[in-house]
């Protein structure tokens, strides 16, 4: 069995300023580990994955996580908030034996300010 | 298509009415998944086809709840005697193959407002 926490609602960060999205997941079996990226009135378009190579993992505008299996975390970094990154984001696992099966977290709403 | 299509964007029914959700996958993709996602709330899973095989209905909600999907094409997602808190949006993904490097791909979703 597999469950997401993400820690946070909602982040409010001055635009920027270090974008840090927390995740922590629980796993029976080795993790695979997505965030995804919901704008308003979208559906969710992937923003980066781990699937066992590279544990830091960048992804699309400038995000990037690190897999840190001893603190069972996978959490989503940008260096420069930018007002187009006001969205919400969703943390995301699955394993091997879950098939293609995601157990998402209950998301996080990034706001920017000017 | 280019990407996963879902109708209608929105739908506004009266308490008691049946509704019908569609999904158009990518073509090609295997696997299809509903979710359900309650105002600010995270997305929940409702059922899942994978090829020929017989899908994984273990998130269905209630009984009122039922999908059909012929061979890899689209599916409909049917919501009988819709209840208040049937409202949410209902989001469709789509996947290439049985594996997780593939990841989803999905729909803009349905907004389903039960009145």
């Amino acid at each position: 069995a597999q469950s997401v926490t993400q820690l946070g609602s909602h982040v409010s960060v001055s635009e920027g300023a270090l974008v840090l999205l927390r995740c922590n997941y629980s796993s029976s079996v080795p993790p695979y580990l997505f965030w995804y990226v919901q704008y308003p009135n979208q559906g969710l378009q992937l923003l980066l994955k781990y699937t066992s190579a590279a544990t830091l993992v960048k992804g699309i505008n400038g995000f990037e996580a690190e897999f840190k299996k001893s603190e069972t975390s996978f959490h989503l970094t940008k260096p420069s908030a930018h007002m187009s990154d006001a969205a919400e984001y969703f943390c995301a696992v699955t394993g091997v034996s879950a098939g293609n099966m995601l157990t998402f977290g209950g998301g996080t709403r990034l706001m920017v300010k000017p | 298509g280019a990407g996963v299509s879902q109708s209608p964007s929105n739908k506004v029914t009266e308490k008691g009415k049946d509704v019908e959700l569609r999904c158009d996958p990518i073509s090609g993709h295997t696997a299809l998944y509903w979710y359900r996602q309650r105002l600010g709330q995270g997305l929940e899973f409702l059922i899942y086809f994978q090829g020929n095989s017989a899908p994984d209905k273990s998130g269905l909600p209630s009984d009122r709840f039922s999908a059909e999907r012929t061979g890899e094409s689209v599916s409909t997602l049917t919501i009988q005697r819709t209840q208040q808190e049937d409202s949410a949006v209902y989001l469709c993904a789509s996947s290439q193959e049985w594996t997780v490097n593939y990841g989803y791909t999905f729909g803009s979703g349905t907004r389903l407002t039960v009145v």
